[in-house]
């Protein structure tokens, strides 16, 4: 059964920058793609963007445009989400999720069938 | 970008009743591209309902959705203990949206 496992919480402060992982086990991630969705504190779910790794095709959301950066390591089946700039309003749980249900196949989103554990991230001077 | 519009924000009920989730879209979103998930407390969102209608591996059959033009909806017949959380919709025909959430609380 596949499996994605996130890197664990961070604090940073304002105007840095954070990279979470995000590993898939029991499995490859080459064949669906893989996104990056928040939740900030008592609020709901937001999509940055994601990446289909067979191809390293990203697609971000406008808001997160030029402050996100999301790879994937083939070779070690781990996708990456940096965040720059970061700013209080960052502070959030960060899952990376991945796209099962997609129609036409090579599809970077979709339905989200496999979520990570979450990794918070605070932001904080 | 597709706004999706969930209602009511809040459902008190209790088990054994059925809830009745909507979900609007601010343009045509096509069936295949709409989507629910639950989520509990401190935990990911779990997938339930792909294409709008079609039940994810292991959901259980009281979980069921429709579309009606704009409109998707979410009925939980029989509620369980289990399914007092938050359902969120999501659109990814248009670029990927979520809705803003119900929560479906003990009544």
């Amino acid at each position: 059964q596949a499996q994605l496992v996130q890197s664990g919480a961070e604090v940073k402060k304002p105007g840095s920058s954070v990279t979470v992982s995000c590993e898939a086990s029991g499995g490859t991630l080459n064949t669906y793609g893989i996104n990056w969705v928040r939740q900030a504190p008592g609020q709901g779910l937001e999509w940055m963007g994601g990446v289909l790794p067979v191809f390293g095709t990203t697609n971000y959301a406008q808001k997160f445009r030029g402050r996100v950066t999301i790879t994937a390591d083939a070779t070690t089946n781990t996708v990456y989400m940096q965040l720059s700039s970061l700013r209080s309003e960052d502070t959030a749980v960060y899952y990376c999720a991945r796209a099962g249900y997609c129609i036409g196949g090579n599809c970077i989103s979709g339905a989200f069938d496999i979520w990570g554990q979450g990794t918070m991230v605070t932001i904080s001077s | 970008e597709i706004v999706l519009t969930q209602s009511p924000g809040t459902l008190s009920l209790s088990p054994g009743e059925s809830a009745t989730l909507s979900c609007r879209a601010s343009q045509s979103v096509d069936r295949n591209y709409l989507t629910w998930y639950q989520q509990k407390p401190g935990q990911a969102p779990r997938l339930l309902i792909y294409g709008a209608s079609n039940r994810a591996t292991g959901i259980p059959d009281r979980f069921s959705g429709s579309q009606s033009g704009t409109d998707f909806t979410l009925t939980i017949s029989r509620l369980e203990p289990e399914d007092f959380a938050v359902y969120y919709c999501q659109q990814h025909g248009n670029s990927l949206t979520f809705g803003g959430g119900t929560t479906v609380e003990i009544k």
